[in-house]
């Protein structure tokens, strides 16, 4: 089955642009990628969400590359309440039939 | 506040018991999903129901069962619970059938813990 990854951990400073890679190699053809920000003791909030090439909105950028094995989130200017979980979402297929998949999480820590 | 909303906030039970966990999805949404969070596992997709029916499956267990009522709420059954199930259960809903191109809104979760 495929594994959606993410890097564990990122570090930055405040003002910092952020950028957080998942790897998803088997994603579902048509199916779109997701990222969701979780705060602890919180359910995950969606970010953004797309399918290929770049989407921007108020919080965020999202990169996807023509393979679309992988993207990239993308956080300008970070500041301390930024500092979360990130989580990447696709859809997977296994034996013919769906799968969501959360990635494995990546934990950032934004600095003064 | 995503409108979600589920019981119990925490749960303490023993091994071998039996929970119910319960959501309610947001005022429209049809869609309800079920996830596991524990420390060692991340985000675990369990299950969705749409509109009553099942729709998706992940990795549930068979000691795990859920069903979506006709009000839209849903329930997931926990039974002969062993300490490895101890966990964050969230509930997460949606307006349309497809969990990963709808915007799915997450509950504040249900901290369960096996003894």
């Amino acid at each position: 089955l495929a594994k959606t990854t993410q890097p564990i951990s990122m570090d930055s400073y405040e003002g910092q642009e952020v950028n957080i890679t998942c790897s998803h190699n088997n994603i579902a053809t048509n199916d779109y990628i997701t990222w969701y920000q979780q705060f602890p003791s919180q359910g995950p909030r969606f970010i953004i969400q797309g399918y290929k090439t770049k989407v921007t909105n108020e919080v965020a950028s999202l990169f996807i590359p023509a393979d679309r094995k992988s993207s990239t989130l993308s956080l300008p200017r970070v500041s301390l309440s930024d500092t979360a979980v990130y989580y990447c979402l696709v859809a997977t297929m296994n034996t013919g039939f769906q799968k969501l998949v959360f990635g494995t999480g990546t934990r950032l820590l934004v600095s003064p | 506040d995503s409108g979600v909303t589920q019981t119990p906030k925490h749960l303490i039970t023993a091994t071998g018991q039996r929970v119910t966990l319960r959501c309610s999805p947001r005022s429209g949404d049809l869609s309800v999903y079920w996830y596991q969070q524990s420390l060692d596992q991340g985000l675990q997709f369990l299950i969705q129901y749409y509109n009553g029916e099942e729709r998706a499956k992940g990795n549930i267990l068979e000691r795990f069962s859920a069903q979506q009522f006709p009000d839209l709420h849903s329930e997931l059954n926990l039974s002969s619970l062993e300490l490895g199930d101890s966990a964050l259960y969230f509930c997460a809903s949606s307006v349309g059938a497809s969990g990963n191109t709808d915007t799915q809104y997450f509950g504040p979760g249900t901290r369960l813990t096996v003894l």
